[in-house]
């Protein structure tokens, strides 16, 4: 059963506008929820992380945000440009001690 | 400061043939882990590492062996390779098993025939 779902496998929006990326989860005992961006031929490298206790999370360009009751998160990318075309990895855990549970990703295309 | 580096790049095997993917890491993370990136399945799991000298076994550990003999070094094994191990090898590490940020090596893509 997976546990951490990202049920789009791919996006493509405008340079300039806003991109959604959306992830659903079923483990209720996950605290801590992590983005991670993926170029072609490169391995993943951390951009975004949000604990179960905040709602929201920003870093520049980049927000994420969590609805726990809906076991929701979302990455929002504003405005959307042409070097975030990527794979995008949602991925959560439970605390100290364990391991990182991942989705099966998205493919974000961002026209110019 | 290299980070994570795994080895081979590439790497075409003949089933049944043994194959060890190396991973270093320069660090000093205590956890390590291995994964494989497959079309449409996300990254899964293979094994991983809370420390040097103990391992533990991930979501899909089969046909797959590792060893933590120090705190840098994290080989995967192959024992008999089978085509259903094609895919792309991800090393991590991360400073604690948990919610530390975990850091990716380059990968290893394995094509197995």
């Amino acid at each position: 059963d997976q546990q951490v779902k990202q049920n789009s496998p791919s996006l493509s929006v405008q340079e300039g506008r806003i991109s959604i990326l959306n992830c659903d989860y079923t483990n209720s005992m996950f605290d801590y929820f992590l983005w991670y961006k993926k170029y072609p031929a490169e391995g993943p490298t951390f951009l975004i992380s949000i604990s179960s206790i905040k709602d929201k999370n920003e870093d520049g360009r980049f927000t994420v945000f969590l609805n726990k009751s809906a076991k929701h998160l979302s990455l929002h990318i504003v405005p959307s440009q042409p070097g975030d075309s990527a794979v995008y990895f949602c991925a959560a855990n439970a605390g100290a001690n364990s391991k990182l549970t991942f989705g099966k990703g998205i493919t974000l295309s961002v026209r110019p | 400061i290299a980070g994570i580096t795994q080895a081979p790049t590439s790497q075409i095997l003949a089933a049944g043939r043994r194959m060890t993917l190396r991973c270093t890491q320069d660090m000093r993370h205590n956890a390590m882990y291995w994964y494989r990136q497959d079309l449409g399945l996300g990254l899964r799991l293979i094994h991983y590492s809370n420390t040097a000298g103990t391992t533990g076994k991930g979501e899909v550990p089969d046909g797959y062996s590792v060893s933590r003999a120090n705190t840098d070094d994290f080989p995967l094994t192959l024992a008999s390779a089978v085509p259903s191990q094609t895919s792309v090898y991800f090393c991590a590490s991360s400073e604690q098993l948990g919610t530390d940020t975990q850091y990716f090596g380059p990968g290893t893509r394995l094509t197995v025939l």
